[in-house]
């Protein structure tokens, strides 16, 4: 079975511009979550995608959004980037909503730099 | 609001040495608690996890944790390391009031 893929595994912005991440989870999986990874603050949860819908969201600011589509892929957004925002960003999928029950399966990561 | 703390952030060890990282975190409600690791070059991947029932879990690789209540505590064990667990380590609690937390991480460096 195909792990969780992210495209594209290297990005390089400017200031101001915006940026759009991909993450095709696990086939079966429906809940597809999102991390920031940065060496001072570690993994810091970004939100969380069931069925298309939003169901958990982390303390980001309104520049970071995204979405989730019928075939469970997901993708985030990142408008007006800073250059705070380079980091790691993943992905991580399960077959439920709840980190409960299910462990997450993660991406490689895309590895977002900001000049 | 709730946090995790991993007082440990970066650990080095000889190898046969044994291996205790610490994870505290702050909430009294539920909580399942996690390990991932993440190898040089690889995904995060989880090492074990703890929902109810015998405190003491065992993972892949040799290693154990174990939750104390009482301490708000879930440490992570192995009792002889090797070169090959060189790697991060992130303790994660997921709780109802805060979903998904993790820790900063430990960096665990062998030395062969």
């Amino acid at each position: 079975k195909a792990g969780v893929t992210q495209t594209p595994r290297y990005l390089i912005k400017t200031r101001g511009q915006q940026v759009t991440l991909s993450c095709s989870p696990i086939s079966g999986h429906r809940s597809v979550s999102w991390y920031q990874q940065t060496p001072g603050q570690g993994l810091q949860f970004l939100f969380e995608y069931f069925s298309e819908t939003q169901r958990n969201k982390g303390n980001f600011p309104g520049r970071f959004s995204g979405r989730q589509f019928s075939n469970s892929r997901s993708e985030m957004n990142v408008s007006t980037l800073e250059l705070g925002d380079s980091a790691l960003y993943l992905c991580a999928s399960s077959w439920a909503l709840r980190e409960q029950y299910n462990e997450q399966f993660f991406g490689p990561g895309t590895r977002l730099t900001v000049l | 609001a709730q946090s995790v703390s991993q007082h440990n952030h970066h650990v080095i060890l000889s190898e046969a040495a044994s291996l205790e990282l610490g994870c505290n975190y702050s909430y009294g409600g539920t909580v399942n608690l996690f390990w991932y690791v993440q190898y040089p070059g690889q995904h995060l991947q989880l090492l074990l996890k703890y929902f109810s029932g015998d405190p003491l879990v065992k993972g892949i690789k040799g290693f154990e944790a174990e939750f104390i209540k009482s301490k708000f505590s879930f440490n992570l064990r192995k009792p002889s390391v090797q070169w090959s667990d060189t790697a991060e380590y992130f303790c994660a609690v997921y709780s109802s009031a805060s979903k998904i937390i993790f820790g900063s991480g430990t960096r665990l460096s062998i030395r062969p």
